[in-house]
Parts: structure tokens; sequence; C-alpha cells
């Protein structure tokens, strides 16, 4: 067991910019879930895979966001045109059921 | 986290127990955890309940949930100093599979 596994650890980008990070659940998980966290607070919950289907998508999940998971595998997480707002840790946890998720190292964004 | 809400720090001298506090909303909550983030670290589970249980211990840690009140506790037994760390609870709720969390307590161990 590897854990969830997501890249880059760290991503700095310019206002603008597109920005796109990976996450490898633990194998066998049928379950992948995006979120993101900010300074001081709470994870916030983005969205979520059952295999490949998206099955929700919370309203702080703007136009700008979208998530894949075309193989029911590992998940893309693509931020267009990035805003300084964008700035946060975004995490990706993975399960075989809603009773534990666990948790990856996370993906910190900053946006300058 | 604005259904979930924690008290921000706490701090404890080592040996001593931490009792982190945390309470909830939403009745129809199913699973209750507590997650514990180190810093540039993700979130690792410690320990969840099961809603229909008011009790569940697992060596240091001790839950505790009061479904009437809906309150949550996290006791943490012979507190060291690598407990220190912010401790989130979290909920799930009725037939949704995302986790809504606190806002997080700070955890601080002096010696």
């Amino acid at each position: 067991d590897t854990g969830v596994s997501q890249n880059p650890r760290h991503k700095i980008t310019k206002r603008g910019q597109n920005v796109t990070f990976r996450c490898d659940p633990i194998s066998e998980h049928n379950r992948l879930y995006w979120y993101r966290q900010t300074l001081g607070q709470g994870p916030e919950f983005l969205t979520y895979f059952q295999n490949e289907a998206q099955l929700e998508k919370s309203r702080l999940l703007s136009d700008r966001f979208s998530a894949e998971r075309p193989k029911g595998s590992f998940s893309t997480l693509e931020i267009q045109r990035t805003e300084q707002g964008d700035s946060a840790m975004y995490l990706c946890a993975s399960s075989v059921t809603n009773e534990k998720l666990f948790f990856g190292s996370g993906t910190q964004l900053s946006v300058l | 986290g604005e259904d979930v809400e924690q008290s921000l720090f706490l701090s404890v001298r080592e040996g001593d127990s931490s009792v982190i506090n945390c309470t909830y909303t939403d009745s129809s909550s199913t699973y209750l955890y507590w997650y514990k983030q180190e810093p540039g670290a993700g979130l690792q589970l410690l320990t969840y309940i099961f809603s229909n249980m008011d009790m569940k211990q697992d060596q240091r840690l001790t839950v505790l949930l009061n479904k009437k009140d809906k309150h949550l506790s996290l006791r943490i037994a012979d507190t060291q100093t690598g407990d220190s760390a912010i401790y989130f609870c979290a909920e799930t709720r009725g037939n949704t599979d995302k986790l809504i969390f606190g806002t997080g307590t700070r955890l601080q161990v002096f010696p």
C-alpha cells in the first residue's frame, strides 16, 4: 500500500496560466475526492468520482476548474486562467467505501 | 467548515491528557472523524465513530459522541510532543460521500 500520491508537491504559476495536478489513488480504491484547503481553514470539498463517473461537484468548482478520471484510476484537476484566489493546498483522497478516506500530501499552489 | 465548529487552540503539558471538542449541526451525520495534519502535510486519519455509537477507544485515543447535543470529542492520553499538530473533526452526511470539515484545532504540547 503506497498511499495516495499527488504531483507536483508544489506549483508556482503566474496569474492567467493554466495548471494541472495529478492524483494517483490507492490501488483498488474506486472512490476519489478532491478538496481545497486555504491557510487556517479546514479542507473544502470540490468534487468526487466513483470509478470514472464524476458524481458530485461543489459550487466552489467554477467553470475554470475541471477534473477527470478517464480510466477510473488516476485523476487530474486542471485550473484554467489561474487567479490569486486559487492559491491553496489541493488535496486528493481515495476510499473503497465512504467509511474511510485516505488523503495524499497535497499540491500547494501559489499564484503570483 | 461553517456547520462544524472547533476551538482554534489548545495548549497542554507533555504527559497530560488533551481533549479536543467539536460541535456539528446535521443530525443525519453517519460517520464522524478525527484527522491529524502536521505542517506541510496531508491529513492522517486518526479514528472515526459511527453515529450509533457513543464511545470508541483506540490505544491513547478516546472518542466520545453525544448525539443529542451534537458534540464530538477526542481525548489523547499521555500527550507527547509528537502529538503537536492541527486536529480536524469531520462528518459525512446521509447519502452523500463528502466530508464536511471543521476549521481545526491547533494542539501545542510543551515540555
